[in-house]
């Protein structure tokens, strides 16, 4: 079964701090992983995606296959970084991306 | 707005009433996906379109629920006889087909329809 892990509901940090929001996941398989971020009234939306390795609004994420995580990192948090983050996972090659979310991590940035 | 668009917005319902929701996802795009959102978890995957075609469907997915994409355009999800346990946000999105070298496209989700079933 796939299944993805955010242990914290809510993580709150000052304008400044480093930031590291925790995803761990289970999947036999080579699995996609993603990071979703939803700001206050706005649509859930991909902020990064493991297969890019791109730097997105300052966030990377890298996937360790050892651990099964992919852990969200920004060294200097912004206050317009508050949002609701979700971790998802997509098995590959399955000829469709189903996701699978984690139940989200609260980021709470404050000045 | 070029983007997902659901309708409605809202849904007050009674128990045991039927409901319908409307999905029209971006234009070119030929894959379509119906999440559940309830309070306090991420979404959970219903249904998945490519085209026309309903090709995967979750458990989740009671008897009760049907999806639909008639013309591979707008898709309408249909819950007969609510109950309760169906108050949720249901979110509709969709993507290009499958990208190269078994990677996938970029899902662009709706704003939800979010439905209190009282």
């Amino acid at each position: 079964a796939q299944r993805v892990t955010q242990p914290e509901k809510l993580l709150s940090v000052f304008k400044g701090a480093p930031v590291e929001l925790k995803c761990n996941y289970s999947y036999s398989g080579s699995p996609e992983l993603f990071w979703y971020v939803q700001y206050s009234r706005q649509r859930l939306q991909l902020l990064l995606r493991h297969i890019s390795r791109e730097s997105i609004k300052g966030f990377t994420a890298d996937l360790n296959k050892g651990e099964t995580s992919f852990h969200l990192k920004k060294p200097f948090a912004q206050e317009e970084d508050s949002a609701m983050y979700y971790c998802a996972l997509s098995p590959m090659n399955t000829g469709f991306q189903k996701l699978v979310f984690g139940t989200g991590t609260r980021l709470l940035v404050s000045p | 707005d070029t983007g997902v668009s659901q309708n409605p917005r809202h849904k007050i319902t009674k128990r045991g009433q039927n409901v319908t929701f409307r999905c029209d996802p971006i234009s070119e795009h030929n894959r379509l996906y119906w999440y559940r959102q309830t309070l306090g978890q991420g979404p959970e995957f219903l249904t998945y379109f490519q085209n026309e075609a309903q090709l995967e469907k979750s458990r989740l997915l009671s008897d009760r629920f049907s999806a639909e994409r008639p013309k591979g355009s707008f898709s309408t999800l249909e819950i007969q006889r609510t109950e309760q346990g169906d108050s949720a946000m249901y979110l509709c999105a969709s993507s290009r087909g499958a990208g190269l070298a078994g990677g996938s496209y970029e899902q662009y989700f709706g704003p939800g329809t979010r439905l209190t079933v009282t």
